[in-house]
């Protein structure tokens, strides 16, 4: 079965750090993987998209890789605000026929002033 | 920039009531989508639509129906709520396919239902 695993589930920090999110994932073949953030009562809004091809993918502050041998994601958020407190999802789309998105359950982040 | 778009925000049903969830988008996409989302379980799909005038099942269909009334709209039906059905449903759209290739997925902001 294909499963998205994300840890921590949550992440308290100073305001000012910089921290990394982690996304294991068992499906290496792999078509991409989206970063997701959703604030208390909120949708869902995509942070970043890397295809299966490329490595990594930046906007701003936030670089996000793929590493598809070891099964890894990484999201890295620099010098962390207040405002970056919310849930970050991890979602893989596989390579085969069915090409659906599995979710990560999330990491709750909260960066403290 | 509206997005999608969704009704109602909060919902409170008697078990075996029904109701339909609404779902627009402004972005001209042709893939709309209904998840579920519960704690200690993620995001769940129930059905999607890869384009106009077709539907077919997610992960967990069972207790819904939909109806994919126009590009714009996609509207979620419980027929008998159920308290198992006490949830948050989004709705989302995408341009490209059920394949999401590649393409961004949208999301609504979200309709909290509570079945009593």
């Amino acid at each position: 079965k294909q499963e998205v695993t994300q840890i921590p589930a949550a992440l308290s920090v100073p305001e000012g750090e910089n921290l990394v999110l982690n996304c294991s994932f068992t499906d290496s073949a792999i078509y991409n993987l989206q970063w997701f953030r959703q604030d208390p009562g909120k949708g869902l809004t995509s942070l970043l998209l890397i295809q299966s091809s490329q490595r990594e993918q930046t906007s701003g502050r936030l670089n996000a890789s793929l590493d598809k041998s070891s099964g890894r994601s990484t999201l890295y958020i620099a010098a962390s605000q207040p405002g970056d407190s919310a849930t970050y999802l991890c979602a893989q789309i596989g390579a085969g026929n069915n090409r659906k998105l599995i979710w990560g359950l999330g990491t709750s982040l909260a960066v403290n002033p | 920039n509206a997005g999608v778009t969704q009704t109602p925000k909060f919902q409170v049903l008697k078990t075996g009531q029904s109701m339909t969830l609404q779902c627009a988008q402004d972005m001209n996409h042709n893939s709309m989508y209904w998840y579920r989302q519960d704690p200690g379980m993620g995001l769940r799909l129930i059905y999607y639509s890869a384009s106009e005038g077709t539907t077919d099942k997610g992960e967990v269909p069972n207790g819904y129906n939909v109806s994919r009334l126009n590009k714009r709209e996609f509207s979620l039906r419980l027929e008998s709520a159920a308290p198992s059905q006490t949830s948050v449903y989004f709705c989302a759209s995408s341009s490209g396919g059920y394949s999401h290739s590649g393409n961004t997925i949208y999301f609504g902001e979200g309709s909290w239902l509570t079945v009593v």
